[in-house]
């Protein structure tokens, strides 16, 4: 099993710009879930998704778009980039009822200028 | 907000035990502790949970007191590698919102 993968690793883009962060996993997990890290900081939730077709918001949603249409899948979307949104973001999954192992992917890392 | 508390660093010597505090003086009946660490640059990884009893895996150990306010993990001997920022995380256990809430984690540096 490859995990949880994200793509791309490292993205550059300019005030005002759109963009969709990659999520996928292969472990059939119904739940999943967008984080983004700043610097010196712990990871703080954005989006989560508990299975295809349904999802919340978490502690920091605005500015971010997600969609769940397949459970291998969870993109997330920016639609109007900003300085402020420059972090580590990460994707992670876990089966429903293992609530303790969560999996995370590698991170993408974002620089808006 | 995470509920729980822990030291922003500590250092170990490689070969020692590292041990690694954490209040969750507000800790309700249900909830679980749950330890991560995330390596430089990496995605958190999974190391531990308990909920009264204290916990083992290959990975390190789980000691809760008995009054479930604090806990401690140990890494029996900790290596380079284990140089990383580790999480201790309340959480109630299943349910659809499964949500972690990290904090900013303890900076364990082991040095040679």
């Amino acid at each position: 099993n490859a995990g949880v993968t994200q793509t791309p690793k490292f993205q550059v883009l300019k005030t005002g710009q759109s963009m969709t962060l990659q999520c996928a996993q292969d472990m059939n997990h119904e739940y999943m879930s967008w984080y983004r890290q700043d610097p010196g900081m712990g990871l703080r939730l954005i989006h989560y998704s508990v299975g295809a077709g349904i999802t919340d918001q978490g502690e920091v949603p605005n500015g971010y778009n997600v969609s769940r249409s397949t459970t291998e899948d969870f993109p997330l979307r920016l639609l109007s980039a900003a300085p402020s949104q420059t972090s580590v973001y990460f994707c992670a999954s876990r089966a429903t009822g293992l609530a303790y192992e969560q999996y995370f992917g590698p991170g993408t890392r974002l620089t808006v200028t | 907000d995470a509920k729980t508390t822990q030291p922003p660093s500590m250092d170990c010597a490689e070969g020692r035990a590292a041990n690694l505090p954490c209040n969750h003086s507000t800790i309700s009946g249900n909830e679980y502790v749950y330890w991560y660490r995330q390596i430089h640059s990496q995605g958190p990884q999974y190391i531990i949970h308990g909920l009264k009893n204290n916990e083992t895996n290959e990975m390190a150990s789980l000691i809760i007191t008995e009054d479930r306010k604090s806990s401690t993990l140990i890494l029996p001997h900790a290596t380079l590698r284990d140089t990383a920022v580790y999480y201790c995380i309340e959480k109630n256990y299943g349910g659809s919102q499964g949500n972690l809430i990290f904090g900013k984690g303890t900076k364990l540096s082991v040095k040679p």
